[in-house]
């Protein structure tokens, strides 16, 4: 059974630090992997995509990279500011498991000006 | 068309009512998904559509759950006889299909059941 990770659960920074968050999955075998911002009581908002066959996405100030081989995809924020607080969901899609996303935990992330 | 669109975005309803979500995805989009989120889980995955078919259900979607998408357009998330623990987000995503193909996910609906 995939297992998706998110370590840590929460992270606070002072603003302009650069923030990584870590994503880990037991199976190597995915479609992609998929990054998500969600705002308290609000949807998710797609950040970036990783297809399986590549090993960094890159948008604004944001980017993730895909270590298939050892099951880890790592988001950089850079300059990391206020507005960037929030919670962030990595999300694998499974060859084995057809169509659905299977997510971690998330990363709480406050960013102190 | 600018998303995948949820309505209501908020219920409270009593324990033992029946409640009723609907979700408009994206139009070209032939793919429906439904998830559930608990507070400071991750979404779970509770069934998936294409077109009108609904192709795949989880364990979670209990036989009070019962999910719908007539003419493979908006689709309709029904809970009867809700329950304290039924309390979570709905999230609804649409999607394209093929292998390489991402997920779009509406504002959700928060579901209270008192």
């Amino acid at each position: 059974k995939q297992e998706v990770t998110q370590i840590p659960a929460a992270l606070s920074v002072p603003e302009g630090e650069n923030l990584v968050l870590n994503c880990s999955f037991t199976d190597s075998a995915i479609y992609n992997l998929q990054w998500f911002r969600q705002d308290p009581g609000k949807g998710l908002t797609s950040l970036l995509l990783i297809q399986s066959s590549q090993r960094e996405q890159t948008s604004g100030r944001l980017n993730a990279s895909l270590d298939k081989s050892s099951g880890r995809s790592t988001l950089y924020i850079a300059a990391s500011q206020p507005g960037d607080s929030a919670t962030y969901l990595c999300a694998v899609r499974l060859k084995a498991a057809g169509n659905k996303l299977t997510f971690g935990g998330g990363t709480r992330v406050l960013v102190k000006p | 068309d600018t998303g995948v669109s949820q309505d209501p975005r908020h219920k409270i309803t009593k324990r033992g009512q029946n409640v009723t979500f609907r979700c408009d995805p994206i139009s070209e989009h032939n793919r429906l998904y439904w998830y559930r989120q608990t507070l400071g889980q991750g979404p779970e995955f509770l069934t998936y559509f294409q077109n009108e078919a609904q192709l795949e259900k989880s364990r979670l979607l209990s036989d009070r759950f019962s999910a719908e998408r007539p003419k493979g357009s908006f689709s309709t998330l029904e809970i009867q006889r809700t329950e304290q623990g039924d309390s979570a987000m709905y999230l609804c995503a649409s999607g394209t299909g093929g292998d390489g193909y991402g997920y779009t996910f509406g504002s959700g609906t928060r579901l209270t059941v008192v």
